[in-house]
């Protein structure tokens, strides 16, 4: 089965730093990954996601990520923190299933602190 | 309006009592699905729809029922609960068929206290 591991539980930056959230996938398969972000009371926001048409993936906000095989990773990064950036990030992988739909297996999260 | 929506948002129940969650979709989407989400564990999927057909249930106590009578509409009705099943549930869709690089677009939730 596939998995991600989210390394880091809390990250915390300062404003204007660089933002740098880590995942490392589980694959038997080419994978497809997907970034989410999560605010408070709401539910998650895709950020972007990765389905093998180039290596260097750019989402909303200003993240992007970079998928890297030989390290099984699939980071996220961000230039420079802003504090509307403080939520809860999740990294995911597709599960292929015959059964139709798109099913995801998540990583535990990441929460992202920005400090003035 | 657009995107997953979900109602109530809170809800607060006891054990003994029946209640329904409801999701619907505006995004012309074929799949539909359930997460739960507790404190310090990750996203659980519950069960998933494909065409209006469930095609997923993961070892899901019987005291959730799911429904979807349609491709923009599912339920997930509740019984008996217990304390432990309070946490955040979360509707999902997505394009339906074996379209694994679909990402989930998911609605805002619903609070669940069991008291």
């Amino acid at each position: 089965a596939q998995s991600v591991t989210q390394l880091g539980s809390h990250v915390s930056v300062s404003e204007g730093a660089l933002v740098l959230l880590r995942c490392n996938y589980s694959s038997s398969v080419p994978p497809y990954l997907f970034w989410y972000v999560q605010y408070p009371n709401q539910g998650l926001q895709l950020l972007l996601k990765y389905t093998s048409a180039a290596t260097l993936v750019k989402g909303i906000n200003g993240f992007e990520a970079e998928f890297k095989k030989s390290e099984t990773s699939f980071h996220l990064t961000k230039p420079s923190a802003h504090m509307s950036d403080a939520a809860e990030y999740f990294c995911a992988v597709s599960d292929p299933f015959t059964g139709g739909g798109n099913k995801l297996t998540f990583g535990t999260g990441t929460q992202l602190k920005v400090e003035l | 309006e657009t995107g997953v929506t979900q109602t109530p948002r809170h809800l607060v129940m006891g054990m003994t009592n029946k209640k329904s969650l409801k999701c619907e979709q505006h995004l012309g989407h074929n799949a539909m699905y359930w997460y739960k989400q507790s404190a310090k564990k990750p996203l659980e999927l519950m069960f998933v729809y494909n065409f209006k057909e469930q095609t997923e249930n993961n070892s899901v106590p019987s005291r959730f029922s799911p429904e979807c009578p349609n491709s923009s509409h599912l339920f997930l009705h509740l019984h008996t609960l217990q304390p432990e099943d309070s946490a955040l549930y979360l509707c999902a869709s997505s394009q339906g068929g074996t379209v694994y690089n679909s990402p989930l677009h998911f609605g805002n939730g619903t609070r669940l206290t069991v008291t």
